[in-house]
C-alpha cells in the first residue's frame, strides 16, 4: 500500500535560516510523483514543488528545493532563507496508480507545522 | 481569480441532519476530489470523480456520498451527519492525464463542518 510519513509535527526555524522538512514514502510502483503543498492559516492549500520518480535532478522552485533520495524513499523539502510568511502547515504528497480504479490518486502525509521566528 | 469555490466556509449542523457541501471549479478540469483534513492525520481522500456522473471511492467513503451532474460541480453529501464527521473538508480539482506526471491539485479554501 502507498503511504506518506511526516515525522515532524512541528518545527521552529530562525528567520533567514534554512530548514528541512522530512518526508518518507512507501510504494511498490516504479512510477510516481511527489509534491509539497503549503497551507497558511487562511486554509487554502498552495502547490510548492514537484518531483517525478524518474527525474535525475532534484527539483527547485525559488527558495524551495526537494532533496530526492530514491533509494531511501525520501523527499525532504528544503526552504532556504526562511521568511516570516513561511509559517504554515506543509504537506508532502504522492501521486501514483490506484489499483482499485486503474486511475491515479494523490495521498498526503500528516503535515508539519513550521514556525518562523523573527 | 478564484478557481475552486466551496460554497460554505463554516457550517454547524446537528446530528442526523443531511449536509451538502458544494464545490465548483472554473478550470474545465476533469478530475475532482473531496478530502477531509484532521489534525495529525493529514488529508484523507473521501471520493473522487474522473468525469461527469462518475465517482470512485477513496480511502474513507463510509458515511459519505457524492454527486457530479456537471463537469464543474462536485458535491459531497452526508446523509445523516454524525459528530465524528466534524472536520475540515477540502475540495480539489485537476486535469486528466494518463500517467502520474506533475498533475497538481488546485484546492478550494475549505469548509469547516461542526456536527453537534
Amino acid at each position: 500500500a502507498q503511504k506518506i510519513t511526516q515525522t515532524q509535527p512541528g518545527m521552529f526555524v530562525q528567520e533567514k535560516e534554512a530548514v528541512t522538512l522530512d518526508c518518507t514514502y512507501d510504494t511498490s510502483d516504479p512510477s510516481y510523483g511527489l509534491f509539497w503543498y503549503k497551507q497558511p492559516s487562511s486554509g487554502e492549500m498552495i502547490f510548492l514543488i514537484y518531483q517525478g520518480s524518474y527525474d535525475q535532478q532534484n527539483a527547485t522552485e525559488g527558495r524551495y528545493s526537494l532533496n530526492f533520495q530514491k533509494a531511501r524513499k525520501s523527499a525532504n523539502l528544503v526552504i532556504s532563507a526562511s521568511q516570516l510568511g513561511d509559517s504554515a502547515m506543509y504537506f508532502c504528497a504522492m501521486r501514483g496508480p490506484d489499483r482499485n480504479t486503474g486511475g491515479f490518486k494523490t495521498i498526503f502525509g500528516a503535515g508539519t507545522r513550521l514556525f518562523v521566528k523573527a | 481569480d478564484v478557481k475552486v469555490t466551496q460554497s460554505s466556509r463554516y457550517l454547524v449542523k446537528r446530528t442526523g441532519e443531511k449536509v451538502f457541501l458544494e464545490c465548483v471549479q472554473d478550470m474545465d478540469h476533469e478530475n475532482m476530489f473531496w478530502y477531509r483534513q484532521d489534525p495529525g492525520l493529514g488529508l484523507r481522500l473521501i471520493y473522487f470523480s474522473y468525469d461527469v456522473k462518475m465517482k470512485e471511492k477513496g480511502d474513507i467513503p463510509e458515511g459519505y456520498s457524492v454527486s457530479r451532474e456537471k463537469k464543474e460541480r462536485f458535491s459531497l453529501i452526508l446523509e445523516s451527519a454524525s459528530t465524528n464527521q466534524t472536520s475540515m473538508y477540502l475540495c480539489a480539482s485537476s486535469y486528466w492525464d494518463r500517467d502520474d506526471g506533475a498533475n497538481v491539485l488546485t484546492f478550494g479554501a475549505g469548509s469547516r463542518l461542526t456536527v453537534l
